[in-house]
């Protein structure tokens, strides 16, 4: 299976820049997607196919990356940003998820 | 708007069954593919099964096959996913969520709760 790793959490003050890394341990082209998940809610698409963003989606967010490195960026940061955020790819079966980061505000 | 509501969720013990229904609103079903997806919070988000348009296509993880079945009723808008041989690593947050033609999801349900316990 494809492992996306991520780093577990990240601390951030808002109106700053921050950038929400994973890595794939194969090539996944740029079938890279990314999810917020709020505590006790469903996960929300905001990029999908590594760059695009969702419908409804703000600005403030940005997705890069193709075959193994890829990112999440958020800027500025708001407070209700808390959140946790996962990676998942769907060019290799099974489709996989990343761990997730949970970003924090300072 | 989009809606997809689960249930079925429960208490089953080790080798039961279950059977999960997820019914959408808002879209038109038959146009999408559809999945089960499930979180732990030890290993996290796991992809369960999908399913194509009109059924004929069925995809699963490995650890469930040959146990899960995924299937649909396009007039009902609804779609179902039934667990039987259930173990302990099946207990989760079971989500239903629609595919979109990239195979991410761009809608998810709130999710239902199994627990496999004796």
């Amino acid at each position: 299976d494809t492992v996306l790793t991520q780093s577990p959490a990240l601390a951030v003050s808002p109106g700053e820049r921050v950038t929400i890394s994973c890595r794939a341990s194969e090539s996944v082209s740029t079938r890279m997607h990314w999810y917020q998940q709020k505590p006790g809610q469903q996960p929300k698409l905001l990029i999908y196919g590594a760059s695009n963003l969702e419908s409804g989606v703000p600005a403030r967010f940005s997705g890069s990356g193709s075959g193994t490195d890829f990112t999440l960026t958020i800027d500025p940061v708001e407070a209700n940003d808390t959140a946790t955020y996962f990676c998942q790819q769907s060019w290799n079966d099974p489709w996989t998820f990343g761990g997730g980061t949970k970003l924090e505000l300072k | 708007e989009v809606q997809l509501v689960e249930s079925g969720g429960g208490l089953v013990q080790p080798g039961r069954s279950l059977k999960l229904s997820c019914a959408a609103s808002g879209f038109t079903f038959s146009n999408y593919g559809m999945a089960w997806v499930r979180q732990t919070p030890t290993k996290g988000l796991e992809w369960v099964a999908s399913i194509s348009t009109g059924g004929g296509n069925t995809y699963y993880r490995d650890s469930v096959k040959g146990r899960f079945t995924i299937s649909r009723d396009n007039a009902k808008n609804t779609q179902y996913l039934q667990m039987d041989s259930l173990r302990s690593e099946d207990t989760a947050t079971y989500y239903c969520a629609r595919h979109n033609t990239l195979n991410y999801f761009d809608y998810w349900g709130q999710g239902v709760m199994v627990t496999v316990s004796s």
